[in-house]
């Protein structure tokens, strides 16, 4: 079975600060890994997503993660937090045999300081 | 992208009541995803919903209380039945996208309070 672990369930970083949001997977067959942004009162949007590849994959708003097989971790990262960046971050894990499906992990809040 | 609406946006409803969750999609989609989140939590699915087919509910969900129908593929919906203050979430439909390694595009979200 499938499982998804975000370390952290309130991260909060100055503005301007270096943004590092974990999460490690467990999945028996490769992955497919997927981090979601949802702002107050909104839906869930994707930030990025990592499916074959390139294992350092580019999302919007400057985020980035790097998929790491060794490690079972797809760390989210943003060199430089902005205000705007404040909300709930998802990671979810799919694969090709899931029927479509998506495990999502606990959450991690992040909070923006001034 | 598909671009997903869902009515009501949010609702207040008396215990005991039933309501219906509408989810329009701009395109047609063969997947469609019922998920609930509760306060401060994160997402759980509830079905799958497949045009032309019975919804594969999750462990945990039953269709009496759950029903979800699936006339078309553009559209869908959830019903809660006999809701009880535990039914308190936010319900969130999404797709999959065609051609997609399993990415899913989600709706705003239905916010319901039972009283």
């Amino acid at each position: 079975a499938q499982s998804v672990t975000q370390l952290g369930s309130h991260v909060s970083v100055s503005e301007g600060a270096l943004v590092l949001l974990r999460c490690n997977y467990s999945s028996s067959v490769p992955p497919y890994l997927f981090w979601y942004v949802q702002y107050p009162n909104q839906g869930l949007q994707l930030l990025l997503k990592y499916t074959t590849g390139a294992t350092l994959v580019k999302g919007i708003n400057g985020f980035e993660a790097e998929f790491k097989k060794s490690e079972t971790s797809f760390h989210l990262t943003k060199p430089s937090a902005h205000m705007s960046d404040a909300a709930e971050y998802f990671c979810a894990v799919s694969n090709y045999n899931q029927g479509g499906k998506l495990i999502f992990g606990q959450g991690t809040e992040l909070s923006v300081k001034p | 992208s598909a671009v997903i609406s869902q009515k009501p946006s949010r609702d207040i409803c008396q215990r005991g009541t039933s309501l219906t969750i509408q989810c329009q999609v701009d395109s047609q989609v063969t997947m469609m995803f019922w998920y609930r989140q509760q306060p401060g939590q994160s997402l759980t699915l509830i079905a799958t919903a497949n045009q032309g087919s019975e919804a594969t509910y999750e462990s945990g969900f039953v269709i009496d209380k759950f029903p979800i129908s699936r006339p078309n593929l553009t559209f869908s919906t959830l019903t809660v039945s006999n809701m009880s203050p535990e039914d308190s979430s936010i319900y969130l439909c999404s797709v999959r996208d065609r051609g997609s390694h399993n990415e899913q595009f989600f709706g705003p979200g239905t916010r319901l309070t039972v009283l």
